[in-house]
């Protein structure tokens, strides 16, 4: 059974850094591109960024392009979302999300969340 | 702000059919395949339709989708009070070079 496990959330102040991390049991990990996806307090889902499964290559959405770095363990089946200079806007329940394995952004597993709150 | 437009919410009876739309623009529904999600708030998002009308294994063939220019649709039939959810289209843009999430739709089972 596929499951994705969200951790690394909390409370932290405009300009802070925070490192999430999605721990992925019950599949080959190495072989999937694998993304981060936001939703912010009563608004929709967001893509965030992606990695991809072979090569390790990264794509971002223009919001957080330059501000946050994506990576992956694949010896410990985790994958990584560093945040720095968080703004406001950045606060949101922020799922790991796994590619249905055709590199063409399908989500077909989904975590259940990690809560990132930016605020003094 | 979504580039996939949503009607924010529906409502039908039990047992019923009823159809979300998602309009978009040539270049995300245009020219790339669509896919939906059901979102219990709180619970991870769920894959219903990918390709704009595969069901993944597993999923319940009340949910069918459908595409036809630059719009897509998701139907439910047999409508269950499990249903009730929120539901969002995704696809590819090529402007935003990224994919794009609809505005979502909230489902009510009367």
């Amino acid at each position: 059974e596929v499951q994705l496990l969200e951790s690394g959330g909390g409370l932290i102040q405009p300009g802070g850094s925070l490192t999430l991390s999605c721990a992925a049991t019950g599949f080959n990990f190495s072989t999937y591109a694998m993304s981060w996806v936001r939703q912010a307090p009563g608004k929709g889902l967001e893509w965030v960024s992606t990695i991809s499964g072979s090569d390790d290559r990264t794509y971002y959405g223009d919001s957080v392009k330059g501000r946050f770095t994506i990576s992956r363990g694949n010896s410990k089946n985790t994958l990584y979302l560093q945040m720095n200079t968080l703004r406001a806007e950045d606060t949101a329940l922020y799922y790991c999300a796994k590619d249905k394995g055709y590199g063409d952004y399908v989500f077909d597993y989904w975590g259940q969340g990690t809560l990132v709150t930016v605020s003094s | 702000q979504s580039v996939l437009t949503q009607p924010p919410s529906v409502s039908e009876a039990p047992r019923q059919r009823v159809t979300i739309s998602c309009s978009g623009s040539i270049s995300n529904i245009g020219s790339n395949a669509v896919n939906w999600y059901q979102h219990l708030p709180g619970k991870a998002p769920k894959l219903l339709i990918y390709y704009d009308d595969l069901l993944p294994s597993g999923v319940s063939d009340r949910f069918s989708g459908s595409k036809s220019g630059t719009s897509a649709s998701l139907a439910i039939s047999g409508l269950q009070s499990d249903d009730e959810a929120d539901y969002y289209c995704a696809a590819w843009d090529h402007t935003l070079n990224g994919p794009v999430f609809g505005t979502g739709t909230k489902v009510t089972v009367l």
